[in-house]
């Protein structure tokens, strides 16, 4: 089984619903991370948790928003999908203080609002 | 604030050359500095990593890193580069300011021609 596991890994949906993209890992990491990326851009970070009850925005947190129900569960939900959240979404992990691999990442989600 | 430059979108380089992905970053303190590998679909992967020690880093798939401290570089690099490892890589750079959260530069496909 995979450390960072993604679901979705694929999914269309229409715009104004509501869609939830779950992540879990079992790393056993404290931080957990959702970044957003878009053809031909880099990663951009949308929420990140240093521990369950701590959740913070990132560059591009507006029309999104999150939870940590668990340590090892962070989920990301667009409360109204719109066309220009069409992107690959992906979760990560990490220690505290980075670790071996730095981030640990999922496979991503592929979603298509159309 | 911390940050990470990848200032080429694309490289395109004939498989059995040499490659060079170029990273340059600005950090205060010493750098924790990263490499890693998205193949279509998938998650990013870790390639290697510099903390300390040996400026010439190795990684896997045969990759190496060269940390250059005076010129504030971390240039990807592989003796002889294969079709396989046509890809997206993006360096990284701990920021320390951030609660040891990761800087991503903006990304460098590689394409390796036959």
């Amino acid at each position: 089984d995979a450390d960072v596991t993604q679901t979705p890994r694929n999914r269309i949906t229409k715009t104004g619903k509501r869609i939830m993209l779950e992540c879990s890992q079992t790393k056993g990491h404290d931080r957990m991370y959702w970044y957003r990326q878009d053809p031909g851009l880099g990663l951009r970070l949308i929420y990140y948790s240093f521990d369950v009850k701590d959740i913070n925005k990132g560059e591009i947190s507006d029309g999104y928003s999150v939870s940590r129900q668990a340590q090892a569960k962070f989920s990301l939900s667009l409360e109204s999908a719109i066309p220009n959240q069409t992107a690959l979404y992906f979760c990560a992990t990490s220690t505290s203080g980075t670790g071996r691999y730095g981030y640990t990442f999922g496979s991503g989600t592929r979603l298509t609002v159309v | 604030a911390q940050s990470v430059a990848q200032p080429e979108d694309q490289v395109n380089v004939a498989e059995g050359n040499p490659l060079t992905v170029k990273c340059t970053y600005s950090v205060s303190g010493n750098p924790y500095l990263f490499w890693y590998v998205q193949y279509p679909n998938r998650g990013l992967q870790f390639l290697l990593k510099y903390i300390t020690g040996d400026n010439l880093v190795k990684g896997s798939y045969g990759f190496e890193a060269e940390f250059n401290k005076s010129q504030t570089s971390f240039h990807l690099k592989k003796p002889s580069a294969l079709v396989s490892d046509s890809a997206l890589y993006f360096c990284a750079v701990r920021d320390v300011n951030a609660g040891n959260m990761l800087t991503f530069g903006g990304g460098t496909r590689l394409m390796v021609k036959p």
